[in-house]
């Protein structure tokens, strides 16, 4: 099993810019989550979805932020325009059955 | 909503010790409790896994006990191993369905 996986691994890019982070889940399972990781507040739930379906996207920032999910084997976090603020950890992570979540390797976005 | 805590923030001991880390949250009413390892610029690992039903889970050096009643649930790590040193987080799934709620870790040194 390759394990939850993450793209790109690192991402720089300017304020404004629009930024599209990529993950494709364990297979099989479903439930999907997407959390923001920083210094300052810790591990944040953004979104998360079940069955391709968001179930809570309150976590979500502003109206900059969005996720999709057309299957079940991809999903998007976009932010749009990107700010110096939205620099951080993003993490996607998916569950199956018995709710035992699995991390990926993280995206690490610096917004300049 | 579930409030996750951990006590210590911050952990520093000599190998070989066995050392105890607390997880405590507000909800009694979760579905179950995942201890997860966090390496500096890693996503998280998830160690284990206790179902509501269970009192505890083992997997080698490692033993975490959940305690519903008094809202609390403890890693235990005997012989403690410089590779041990990481950051800890216990995560909380309550009656919400799917997402887990996280405190803010211990993170854990171990020197030799």
């Amino acid at each position: 099993d390759a394990g939850v996986i993450q793209s790109p691994r690192h991402e720089v890019t300017e304020m404004g810019q629009e930024v599209t982070l990529r993950c494709k889940p364990i297979s099989g399972h479903n439930s999907l989550f997407w959390y923001r990781q920083t210094m300052m507040r810790g591990l944040e739930l953004l979104i998360y979805f079940n069955n391709n379906v968001p179930i809570d996207d309150s976590g979500m920032p502003e109206d900059r932020f969005s996720a999709k999910m057309p299957n079940a084997s991809f999903s998007t976090l976009k932010i749009q325009p990107s700010e110096p603020r939205d620099s951080a950890v993003y993490f996607c992570a998916s569950s199956g059955t018995y709710y035992e979540q699995y991390f990926g390797p993280g995206t690490r976005l610096t917004v300049t | 909503k579930q409030e996750v805590t951990q006590i210590p923030a911050a952990l520093s001991v000599p190998e070989g010790e066995n050392l105890v880390l607390n997880c405590s949250f507000t909800d009694s009413a979760i579905y179950n409790l995942q201890w997860f390892r966090q390496d500096p610029g890693k996503g998280l690992t998830s160690l284990l896994l206790i179902q509501s039903s269970q009192r505890e889970q083992t997997s080698g050096r490692l033993n975490a006990s959940l305690d519903k009643s008094s809202g609390r649930s403890t890693l235990y790590i005997a012989a403690s191993q410089p590779g041990d040193s990481a950051t800890y987080l216990c995560g909380s799934r309550g009656s919400t369905l799917g997402r887990l709620y996280f405190g803010r870790g211990t993170q854990l040194t171990v020197w030799p």
